[in-house]
């Protein structure tokens, strides 16, 4: 069974440009989750998605990201403009049940490997 | 004060020692509890998944709440070379859903062969 995808693996841009990360989720798993790690902070939820709708996405910073799930397959993350602050590594999870569903969820949450990005 | 403190480490070990690795917490709200594990270069992988107060075992890992304390531990016995690497606590709410959902910085682990 193939893991969880991201493309880029790194990508490179200067401020103000639009970058688009892509995460492909385990087949069958309903349930996908973008987080981010910023330089020497902790890794921080983004949002939530179930099959195609956003479930929660409080984490998101502001209204430069974009995410999108169409279709309930892969997703996308835009960040349109790039700002410095930006900058660290994406990751994509998936799982089948909702992570934190309830007591008696022993369903695992499955990572990418993260897309480091850097806006210079 | 940060929501939840973990001593980065790096914390080295010869082969075959009993690792302890522990975080605290002062939200006293959080209900679930996970303990994650990342190589170099990779994703976290999700060890352990406890929810409220209690020990839980798998295999060579032993994930422990202590709630009253906001206190939470993972050990792991038989230590390989292998289990060389970044150690995540996180933990969350059921009643905030991911609003609330916290890591803490990690513990870099080195088992020496």
């Amino acid at each position: 069974e193939a893991g969880v995808t991201q493309f880029p693996s790194h990508s490179v841009i200067e401020k103000g440009q639009t970058v688009t990360l892509r995460c492909d989720p385990i087949s069958g798993h309903d349930n996908l989750y973008w987080y981010r790690r910023v330089m020497g902070k902790e890794i921080k939820f983004l949002l939530h998605f179930v099959k195609e709708s956003k479930q929660d996405e409080s984490g998101m910073p502001n209204n430069r990201f974009l995410a999108e799930r169409t279709g309930g397959t892969y997703s996308t993350l835009k960040v349109q403009p790039a700002e410095l602050e930006d900058s660290g590594v994406y990751f994509c999870a998936s799982s089948r049940a909702a992570l934190l569903a309830g007591a008696a969820s022993t369903d695992t949450q499955y990572f990418g490997p993260g897309t480091r990005l850097t806006v210079l | 004060q940060k929501e939840v403190e973990q001593d980065p480490g790096p914390l080295s070990v010869p082969e075959g020692a009993i690792v302890s690795l522990n975080c605290t917490y002062s939200n006293s709200a959080f209900q679930y509890f996970m303990w994650y594990r990342q190589y170099s270069r990779k994703g976290p992988e999700l060890l352990m998944y406890t929810y409220s107060s209690g020990n839980k075992e798998d295999g060579r890992f032993t994930a422990q709440v202590d709630k009253s304390s906001k206190y939470i531990s993972l050990f792991i016995r038989d230590s390989q070379p292998s289990d060389s690497a970044t150690y995540l606590c996180a933990m969350g709410s059921l009643q905030w859903g991911f609003q609330n959902f916290v890591f803490g910085p990690g513990t870099r682990l080195s088992v020496l062969p």
